[in-house]
């Protein structure tokens, strides 16, 4: 079994700081990670994954995530935040097989204060 | 590469009709494409998975004679809600799986949903 927990349902940080948007996973075989974003009224959009290549994952927009094994860790981090950085992220974690199901945190809400 | 379209973006329905949302992919061939419903300020919540050619996968508690799901070729499937009510009122998002053409088998694209009311 799959899941993951991601902590924080909503963080608030301010232009130009560090964002640090946290998730742990669990899987009974070697996961397939990834961070999605959500603007409002939108659709998904890929950040990033991890499919078991380099633990330090780079993404668009300047975001990027570290796979941690011993600490089951993938959080998604960013230098210098932006106000168009405002949006809902969801952690996910699959098998890594087309057709296997993708399991999704509850998402954290990031916001940019001015 | 990998975009995934959906249609209508936004619907509004009476009470008692059916609606039909399509999903595709432009630019890939999607061996297998998902169904997930979001209501407000939640996660995702997966609905079925549809293999082209075979019958939806559903998931534990959604009813397979109400969300209609046909995966006819390998770049539409289509969900159907029949007989909708107002607790069908939700964010449809669909997903799809599939290679060639900058897509990967191992990542879901995700369309853009639809948002549907019924009244």
């Amino acid at each position: 079994a799959q899941s993951v927990t991601q902590l924080g349902s909503h963080v608030s940080v301010s232009e130009g700081a560090l964002v640090l948007l946290r998730c742990n996973y669990s899987s009974s075989v070697p996961p397939y990670l990834f961070w999605y974003v959500q603007y409002p009224n939108q659709g998904l959009q890929l950040l990033l994954k991890y499919t078991s290549a380099a633990t330090l994952v780079k993404g668009i927009n300047g975001f990027e995530a570290e796979f941690k094994k011993s600490e089951t860790s993938f959080h998604l981090t960013k230098p210098s935040a932006h106000m168009s950085d405002a949006a809902e992220y969801f952690c996910a974690v699959t098998s890594g097989s087309s057709a296997s199901k993708i399991i999704f945190g509850s998402g954290t809400r990031l916001s940019i204060r001015p | 590469g990998a975009v995934v379209s959906q249609h209508p973006s936004w619907v509004i329905c009476k009470s008692g009709t059916s609606v039909k949302i399509e999903c595709r992919s432009l630019d890939f061939q999607a061996t297998t494409m998902f169904w997930y419903r979001q209501f407000p300020k939640q996660s995702l919540m997966l609905m079925a998975t549809s293999n082209e050619g075979s019958k939806a996968t559903y998931e534990q508690g959604v009813e397979k004679d109400k969300f209609l799901i046909n995966h006819a070729s390998l770049t539409l499937s289509t969900l159907t809600v029949t007989s909708a009510h107002p607790e069908d009122s939700s964010f449809y998002i669909c997903s799809a799986t599939g290679g060639a053409r900058g897509a990967s088998t191992d990542t879901q694209y995700f369309g853009p949903g639809t948002r549907l009311t019924v009244l």
